[in-house]
């Protein structure tokens, strides 16, 4: 089953924040998420583990909370370079290791 | 390192009409995987290889056959090419199962 993200798209100004949500009905294991921008190939951000960890890398964050089964991204103080679309990969248990992708949300950022 | 590689980067076919998509990686990787991403449909697992030697359906695997030549090469053929199956196809590869992927810059293809 496809994972559900929300919002389907959103834009913001520079330096506004964001939270990007995705949703699984079956047990998962860990959540990917990557970045594409238009017409090029996606770009790992971050995996998170099952246990509730947060993890991140300059102001991209991002928490999984295991008994609901879904995973927020935050982006902080939002730069111009964040525009793309963010996609989350779920790995369920049993499902060795294969990935099923959300449908993305398109982020813009505007000056 | 050039990373993952694919050709070729673009391709029209007639229906019916056969092709191999290429694709190889320079970074010692375990895992490979071939994706299609349709408008508004995300990334679909087409096949995958965990391994040398192992192949492994993906989520739509229908219509297609994959070769994991060695660890560095992985293909994808297409028998009988049909206009379902026009769309951009990526390969990516990670370091063993469960990790952070790392994607080919696509090949887009065009069945008439």
């Amino acid at each position: 089953q496809q994972p559900v993200q929300s919002p389907q798209a959103v834009i913001l100004r520079e330096g506004e924040d964001a939270v990007i949500n995705c949703s699984s009905s079956k047990a998962l294991y860990s959540v990917h998420w990557y970045r594409q921008k238009h017409g090029e190939a996606p770009v790992f951000l971050m995996i998170l583990l099952k246990g509730g960890e947060q993890k991140g890398h300059d102001k991209i964050s991002a928490s999984f909370n295991e008994k609901k089964q879904q995973s927020s991204l935050y982006l902080t103080a939002s730069q111009l370079s964040y525009s793309g679309t963010y996609f989350c990969g779920t790995e369920g248990w049993g499902s060795n290791y294969k990935l099923t992708f959300g449908k993305g949300t398109l982020l813009t950022v505007n000056p | 390192n050039a990373g993952v590689t694919q050709t070729p980067k673009f391709q029209v076919l007639k229906t019916g009409q056969s092709m191999t998509l290429q694709c190889a990686q320079d970074m010692n990787h375990n895992s490979m995987y071939w994706y299609r991403q349709d408008p508004g449909m995300g990334l679909r697992l087409i096949y995958y290889s965990a391994s040398e030697g192992t192949t492994d359906k993906g989520e739509v695997p229908n219509g297609y056959n994959v070769s994991r030549l060695n660890k560095r090469e992985f293909s994808l053929r297409l028998e009988s090419a049909a206009p379902s199956q026009t769309s951009v196809y990526f390969c990516a590869s990670s370091e063993d199962r469960g990790r952070e992927q790392y994607f080919g810059p696509g090949t887009r293809l065009t069945v008439t």
